[in-house]
Parts: C-alpha cells; sequence; structure tokens
C-alpha cells in the first residue's frame, strides 16, 4: 500500500464548477499536509499547506484535513481555465522529507 | 524570487552512457533533493542532501548517486544509463527549517 494515494483523475469540469481533489494516507504519525500545482512543462509549485485537521482557505481554494479519516481535500471554487494543472497532495514525513501522491490532472473547459 | 535551474530541459542518452544532471539554486538553501516523476507514480524520491558533502538515500536510489560540492549546486549522476532510467527528473531545494520545497522546471530524460 502507497503511502499517499491520489485518484490520477484525469478530471475533466466546465468552467465554474467547484471541484474536489483528494488524497488518503496510511501514516497517522503524519503532520504537514501540501498541495503543489504543476503546469505543463514547469515544476511543481506550493500552492497550500495546513498541519491541522479542519479548513484552510486561500481565495478560491480550500485546502481541508481530517486526520481521523486520513483524508485531506483541496477545493476549488469557480474554477477558471487557468487552474488546468495537475494537481499533487504532499505530505511531510518528519525530517522534512515530501511524500507526494500519483497528481491528479485537471483541466477546466471554458 | 528563489530561482532553481537545470542544466538541460531534454536529454536523449544511450544505454550505458554516463549522464549527469546538475541543478542550482540561488537562494542559499541548506537542503536540495532530487526526484523522478512518472504517469501513474507520482514524485519519488531518489536522493537528498541536507548540507555540503552530505547525502541521504530516498526511496528508489538503485542506480543513481549524487554530488554535492558546493552549497548551490546538487548533481545527479547516472552511471550506466537503462531504458527504465527514462523519466523527468526534477531538482527541488529548501531552507532549513521550513516546510515548502522550491522546484527546478525539470530534465526530461530518455534513454535508448
Amino acid at each position: 500500500q502507497k503511502e499517499v494515494e491520489q485518484d490520477p483523475g484525469p478530471l475533466s469540469v466546465p468552467e465554474g464548477a467547484i471541484v474536489s481533489l483528494n488524497c488518503t494516507y496510511s501514516n497517522s504519525a503524519f503532520q504537514y499536509f501540501m498541495w503543489y500545482r504543476q503546469y505543463s512543462r514547469k515544476g511543481p509549485e506550493l500552492l497550500m499547506y495546513t498541519y491541522s485537521s479542519g479548513n484552510k482557505e486561500d481565495g478560491r481554494f480550500t485546502a481541508q484535513v481530517d486526520k481521523s479519516s486520513k483524508y485531506i481535500s483541496l477545493f476549488i471554487r469557480d474554477s477558471q481555465p487557468s487552474d488546468s494543472a495537475t494537481y499533487l497532495c504532499g505530505i511531510i514525513q518528519g525530517a522534512q522529507k515530501l511524500v507526494f501522491g500519483q497528481g491528479t490532472r485537471l483541466t477546466i473547459n471554458p | 524570487d528563489v530561482k532553481v535551474t537545470q542544466s538541460s530541459r531534454y536529454l536523449v542518452k544511450r544505454t550505458g552512457e554516463k549522464v549527469f544532471l546538475e541543478c542550482v539554486q540561488d537562494m542559499d538553501h541548506e537542503n536540495m533533493f532530487w526526484y523522478r516523476q512518472d504517469p501513474g507514480l507520482g514524485l519519488r524520491l531518489i536522493y537528498f542532501s541536507y548540507d555540503v558533502k552530505m547525502k541521504e538515500k530516498g526511496d528508489i536510489p538503485e542506480g543513481y548517486s549524487v554530488s554535492r560540492e558546493k552549497k548551490e549546486r546538487f548533481s545527479l549522476i547516472l552511471e550506466s544509463a537503462s531504458t527504465n532510467q527514462t523519466s523527468m527528473y526534477l531538482c527541488a531545494s529548501q531552507t532549513s527549517g521550513s516546510y515548502e520545497q522550491y522546484f527546478g522546471p525539470g530534465t526530461r530524460l530518455t534513454v535508448t
């Protein structure tokens, strides 16, 4: 079993839709949870991170963590074509080592 | 802005060749990482370094080695390239005590 599981998609939605991206993890010792966004032919860039259960908002993006279920989510409201990218969840596993999910490829159709 | 640069965007090598992938960061970060990215597998950690001349194995170090002679430069070496090392290679850097990693644009390596 992979330490972090993420549905690779691809996911295609119309512009303006609410997008939900999800990951599950196996190690309850994980403390920090991150979402990276990767545009085509670019390296990943950090979108959001959180370290506690609950929600964290940043504009149209909301990161949600449920430690009891070992489940993390990223919600995108009012999705735009510019949000089309691959989204990677990443979880810190001690000593700053990141473990990534497989990545979900998202396309927002105008 | 943090900048992480990688020596090549695309590279084609033959089986058995020795391959060097170079990564340079300009923010005086202590930590540097090498990943490979494959469809359906995400990013997997090959090697990382927390300081000059220090290196630690990641999850998939077999067939790779690294060198960190200067703080800003972290090199990934494929001693004898094989076709199963065809992949996208991503370098990242990070300041000690922070959780954010800054990635380079990647090198797409094809081994034929």
